[in-house]
């Protein structure tokens, strides 16, 4: 059974630049979450995806959207980066709307210059 | 607005002995409550879990212990060895909303030897 997996591992972007995040979850898993950890923070709710539509959002602005696709993997945009995006992004997937187990994928570590 | 804290940024224990760790939360609202391990380069992995209808769960050397009255959660771990040197985070759900966690700021424990 594959894992989540996430990609690129590492990135790093200047102000005002887009960027995307890719996560594919695990097999048999049809709901995937995306979180942003702060340096010195606990992970923080962006967004969540379940069968290709968006199933609640977090406290973040307009300019992070993001996608999932038939297979279930999905995808984070940032636009017009700040300073502050900078941080570990966390994706993790899980069965079903109820479902509180979430799998958590290793993360990809943005830096915004 | 942090509605999961864990109060103690670190914490150091001798291997074989106690570790707990704390965390308190502030949203009644919250119905079920998880603990996860997160080493470096790895996302956070799944430790213990427990819903708001019971006051202890445990598994292994591992239980988590509920204080509704206080908002309040613990995990001991007895007794303690060095790979369980981790960054722990605690996390809460709420019952309406999203199927998304909310994390606290994590506790490093460091076992040793």
């Amino acid at each position: 059974e594959t894992g989540v997996t996430q990609s690129p591992t590492h990135l790093i972007k200047t102000r005002g630049q887009q960027v995307t995040l890719r996560c594919s979850s695990q097999s048999g898993h049809n709901t995937v979450s995306w979180y942003q950890q702060a340096l010195g923070q606990g992970p923080q709710f962006i967004f969540q995806y379940y069968r290709e539509e968006e199933n609640g959002r977090g406290n973040f602005p307009p300019r992070f959207s993001g996608l999932q696709f038939p297979n279930y993997s999905s995808e984070l945009n940032v636009n017009a980066l700040e300073l502050d995006d900078s941080a570990l992004y966390l994706c993790a997937s899980s069965t079903g709307q109820g479902n509180n187990e979430q799998f958590f994928g290793p993360g990809t570590r943005l830096t915004v210059l | 607005d942090q509605q999961v804290k864990q109060n103690s940024p670190s914490l150091s224990v001798q291997e074989g002995r106690i570790s707990i760790l704390n965390c308190d939360y502030t949203n009644s609202m919250f119905d079920y409550f998880l603990w996860y391990k997160k080493y470096p380069a790895e996302g956070p992995t799944f430790l213990i879990s427990i819903s708001s209808i019971k006051d202890k769960n445990e598994d292994g050397r591992f239980t988590v212990f509920l204080n509704k009255s206080a908002k309040h959660l613990s995990l001991h771990i007895v007794p303690s060895q060095p790979g369980d040197s981790a960054v722990y985070f605690c996390a809460a759900r709420a019952v309406t909303g999203a199927n998304n966690l909310f994390f606290g700021t994590g506790t490093r424990l460091t076992v040793i030897p």
